[in-house]
C-alpha cells in the first residue's frame, strides 16, 4: 500500500458526460501528479500540482483540467468525454521539492466511456 | 528528445534465472531513473532508482546498472520467481519532476 488513495475505482458514463476523479496523496507530500494508462499510449504525464499551484503539464487535453485544494487532495475533471477516453488514471504523490523525485502511485480509477 | 525506449516487450524466464530489462534516453538533463512494477489491476509500484552519479544500485535481488555515456540502463533480476512476473517500467525524470515512461515489459516466470 503507497499511501496514496484514489476514489472512485471503477466509474463508468456514457460519452459526453463530465467526471471528476480524487486522489488523496501520502501524509506529508505536496506534490501530486496525474497520469494515463492506455494499451495504446503507455503510461503518459498528465499534470502536476504542488502545495496547490501548477507545477508542469503534460499531454494533457483541453476538455481536462485538475486542481490541487488546500488540504492537499487533488481532483481531475474530464469533461465532453470521448470513447479514446477509457483508461486508467493514476495520481502519484511525492514530497516535492528540489531533489525529491520519488513518486508513489494509488491503485488508480478504471474509466469507461461507452 | 522525450522518449524512453524499453525492451524487449515480453520476457519469458525459468525460475531462478535471470531477467534483464534494457532502457535507453535521450535527453542528458534526465537525472533520475527509476523502475517501476505492476501487477494486473494495480498501480505501479516504485521498485528501485538510481542516479547517473553512480553505476549500479542493488537492493535485494533487483540491481539497475546505468552506462551514462552510452545513456543507457538496466534492470536486473536475480533467482527470479514466479512472484515476479508482472509488468516492469522504465522512467527517466529530471528538474520538471515529471517521469517519462517506457513502453513496460512484461515479464513471465515459470516454475
Amino acid at each position: 500500500d503507497s499511501g496514496v488513495t484514489q476514489t472512485p475505482k471503477h466509474l463508468i458514463t456514457a460519452t459526453g458526460q463530465r467526471v471528476t476523479l480524487r486522489c488523496s496523496p501520502r501524509s506529508g507530500d505536496l506534490s501530486v501528479y496525474w497520469y494515463q494508462q492506455s494499451l495504446d499510449q503507455g503510461l503518459q504525464f498528465l499534470i502536476q500540482y504542488y502545495n496547490g499551484e501548477e507545477r508542469a503539464k503534460g499531454n494533457i487535453l483541453e476538455r481536462f483540467s485538475a486542481q490541487q485544494f488546500p488540504d492537499l487532495h487533488s481532483e481531475l475533471n474530464l469533461s465532453s468525454l470521448e470513447l479514446g477516453d477509457s483508461a486508467l488514471y493514476f495520481c502519484a504523490s511525492s514530497p516535492g521539492g528540489a531533489g525529491l523525485y520519488e513518486q508513489y502511485f494509488g491503485p488508480g480509477t478504471r474509466l469507461t466511456v461507452t | 528528445q522525450q522518449q524512453v525506449k524499453q525492451s524487449p516487450q515480453s520476457l519469458i524466464v525459468q525460475k531462478g534465472g535471470i531477467s534483464i530489462i534494457n532502457c535507453a534516453y535521450e535527453n542528458t538533463a534526465f537525472d533520475y531513473f527509476p523502475w517501476y512494477q505492476q501487477f494486473p489491476g494495480k498501480g505501479p509500484a516504485l521498485l528501485i532508482a538510481i542516479r547517473p552519479d553512480v553505476s549500479e544500485k542493488k537492493e535485494g535481488r533487483f540491481t539497475i546498472s546505468f552506462n551514462k555515456s552510452a545513456k543507457q540502463f538496466s534492470l536486473h533480476i536475480m533467482d527470479s520467481q514466479p512472484g515476479d512476473s508482472a509488468t516492469y517500467f522504465c522512467a527517466a525524470g529530471g528538474a520538471t519532476n515529471k517521469l517519462i515512461f517506457g513502453t513496460g515489459t512484461l515479464l513471465a516466470v515459470q516454475p
